[in-house]
């Protein structure tokens, strides 16, 4: 089942705050966060496994909370270079790194 | 480390012909590889699970005589699309994973198909 990824755009001006919302009606066992450029590949940015978990790289942060259900991903005082699409990726209880990925997030930051 | 070469970046193939798409984990082993499929402006839908020396896993919906995957050795995967019609184009992605559950996705770049 496809996690829903909310908002499905925003934009931003640089400087500026985001939040990107990843939800699922079950219990997930690991929510995992990509970045995705236009024509390229995603880019792996963190993965969260345990219920309250909270973690983060610079000022890209995420959370997944305590009833794993929901996770949210904080871009704090955004770069140019965030803009991109944003993609969380649901694993299928114990079916390993079988990924079920959300809708996408598009975000585009502007100067 | 952990880089995934996906080849060709993109190609273009008349109506009826196959098509192979190659992809690799150049410096690590890679016991899954994945291949997902993305229409523009939408999510990654995942195709297949493949694993290394076994038949490949299909999602549901997905031809398995249409879509081929061999997965020979740890560090290639191959897809190749029969027949391939103007509904199969779309923007192919392959990743892989090193040994391990929790281990992030590593994609490859990609491959363009344009069907004419």
């Amino acid at each position: 089942q496809q996690p829903v990824q909310s908002p499905q755009a925003v934009i931003l001006r640089e400087g500026e705050d985001a939040v990107i919302n990843c939800s699922s009606s079950k219990a997930l066992y690991s929510v995992h966060w990509y970045r995705q450029k236009h024509g390229e590949a995603p880019v792996f940015l963190m993965i969260l496994l345990k219920g309250g978990e909270q973690k983060g790289h610079e000022k890209i942060s995420a959370s997944f909370n305590e009833k794993k259900q929901q996770s949210s991903l904080y871009l704090t005082a955004s770069q140019l270079s965030y803009s991109g699409t944003y993609f969380c990726g649901t694993e299928r209880g114990n079916a390993g790194n079988m990924l079920t990925f959300g809708g996408g997030t598009r975000l585009m930051v502007k100067p | 480390g952990a880089v995934v070469s996906q080849h060709p970046s993109w190609v273009i193939c008349k109506s009826g012909t196959s098509v192979k798409i190659e992809c690799r984990s150049l410096d690590f082993q890679a016991t899954t590889m994945f291949w997902y499929r993305q229409f523009p402006k939408q999510s990654l839908m995942l195709m297949a699970t493949s694993n290394e020396g076994s038949k490949a896993t299909y999602e549901q919906g997905v031809e398995k005589d249409k879509f081929l995957i061999n997965h020979a050795s740890l560090t290639l995967s191959t897809l190749t699309v029969t027949s391939a019609h103007p509904e199969d184009s779309s923007f192919y992605i392959c990743s892989a994973i090193m040994a391990g559950w929790d281990s992030p996705l590593h994609f490859g770049n990609g491959t363009r198909l344009t069907v004419t």
